[in-house]
């Protein structure tokens, strides 16, 4: 099954841009990713899905139009520009594997999104 | 308006019980596949449990297998999960999660119940 991996943590200052990686184990370029953002105290949010050509599908009930995304090889990119401060959150991306009863969803450790 | 309403956590001892409800509503449940996510404090969303839209095939992370078993009622609409033999490693906010039918997309959470298995 794959492995994700994403940064602990990133920062970026009200107004600008950032981007949140990520990254498949090797073998799994094909996954489609789920990303989620989780507020403190709250529940995650589904974002958006994401493959090597993009979004999968549609965003996520009230998810605004600066949030994009893009998959690169192993690499699935969560984009947000003009940050606010209610961008500050948690953000998780998850795929699931196998089928049946060797199904399982595997998640990222989650990055800690700052907003300074 | 999407609602899911999970509850029936608490405190519970090792190797005790514990029956979790999660009650959906804006939606018809009978058509989607649901899950039991978790998420122990401070840390990473863990993958739980699923079952498919009438209840018939289940599917559970090894961590809770034997353990744990998710089971439905389309009629009152409501997703559960029993909870045998509780460990301190199962301590964790339970989310309970719909998986939307034509990409399986797992779409609406809801708040989470937390479960403390602590003597």
């Amino acid at each position: 099954q794959p492995v994700l991996t994403q940064p602990p943590s990133a920062s970026a200052s009200l107004g600008a841009s950032v981007t949140l990686t990520c990254t498949l184990s090797s073998g799994y370029s094909n996954y489609n990713v789920d990303w989620y953002q989780q507020r403190p105290g709250k529940g995650p949010r589904f974002v958006m899905r994401v493959g090597t050509g993009g979004i999968v599908g549609s965003k996520g009930d009230g998810i605004p139009d600066r949030f994009s995304v893009l998959g690169s090889g192993l690499n699935r990119y969560l984009t947000i520009k003009n940050i606010q401060e209610e961008d500050e959150s948690d953000y998780h991306c998850g795929a699931d594997h196998g089928s049946g009863s060797n199904f399982v969803v595997v998640f990222g450790g989650g990055t800690k999104l700052t907003v300074l | 308006e999407v609602q899911l309403v999970e509850s029936g956590g608490g405190l519970v001892q090792p190797g005790g019980s514990l029956r979790l409800s999660c009650v959906a509503s804006g939606f018809t449940f009978s058509s989607y596949w649901m899950r039991w996510v978790r998420q122990a404090p401070g840390k990473g969303l863990v993958w739980v449990s699923r079952i498919n839209s009438e209840g018939s095939s289940t599917s559970y992370a090894d961590s809770v297998k034997g353990r744990f078993t998710i089971s439905r009622d389309n009629a009152k609409k409501t997703l559960s999960l029993q909870m045998n033999s509780l460990r301190a490693e199962d301590t964790a906010m339970y989310y309970c999660v719909r998986v939307a039918p034509r990409q399986l997309v797992p779409d609406y959470w809801g708040q989470g119940t937390l479960v403390s298995v602590s003597s």
